[in-house]
């Protein structure tokens, strides 16, 4: 299966901590991204980590990738109260082909 | 332009009946994709274009759902003979196929009610 599959499923924090949520997948990859979904609203792309990556970071985002693993992980650091939202991972297996979602986690920033 | 745009944001429509929407994409975009999103659950592909051709469709694309891209630019996704199973969000997103990697746009999606 190309599906990401993400975990936790739900996550809480307070503003101003860290979260981290964590991806796995079953296919080799070309590349693997990470998408935001507000409520009833599309997604937005975040950020995109190549299969010959480790580590990337854009702005208070960190994303690491363990091919040998298959697992991925997107830290947010310093998180706000905007930052409540669904976070999916995406693995892609050739560029541009279709992905296929897991059902996400759900990230809850308390003020 | 300013990203993928979907129309309409909003369709109510009685069981039965057929509807239409239309997503817009990036222009310099070759690929376009159409999913699904039912509430709670992460979105489900259905079809994706390169240009006009379209290349994959999903097995939970059944008859009664068509999609086109006619001459390669904005795309439709029709639903006949609706049912209350259909109520979800359509997504729509676009990309460029080649060269190295970039993300998908997405557009805000479509909110399909059956009463």
């Amino acid at each position: 299966s190309q599906q990401g599959e993400e975990d936790p499923q739900a996550l809480s924090i307070q503003e101003g901590e860290n979260a981290t949520m964590n991806c796995s997948y079953k296919t080799s990859i070309n590349n693997l991204q990470w998408y935001r979904q507000n409520s009833g609203r599309g997604l937005v792309h975040l950020i995109l980590i190549r299969s010959n990556e480790r580590e990337k970071h854009s702005g208070r985002l960190r994303v690491t990738l363990d091919t040998s693993k298959k697992s991925s992980s997107l830290l947010i650091t310093a998180s706000r109260a905007a930052d409540t939202a669904s976070y999916f991972c995406a693995p892609v297996v050739n560029t541009g082909n279709q992905f296929y979602f897991g059902t996400g986690t759900s990230l809850t920033v308390i003020p | 332009d300013t990203g993928v745009s979907q129309d309409p944001r909003h369709k109510i429509t009685k069981r039965g009946q057929n509807v239409t929407f239309r997503c817009d994409p990036i222009s310099e975009h070759n690929r376009l994709y159409w999913y699904r999103q039912t509430l709670g659950q992460g979105p489900e592909f259905l079809t994706y274009f390169q240009n006009e051709a379209q290349l994959e469709k999903s097995r939970l694309l059944s008859d009664r759902f068509s999609a086109e891209r006619p001459k390669g630019s904005f795309s439709t996704l029709e639903i006949q003979r609706t049912e209350q199973g259909d109520s979800a969000m359509y997504l729509c997103a676009s990309t460029v196929a080649q060269g190295d990697s970039y993300g998908y746009t997405f557009g805000s999606g479509t909110r399909l009610t059956v009463v």
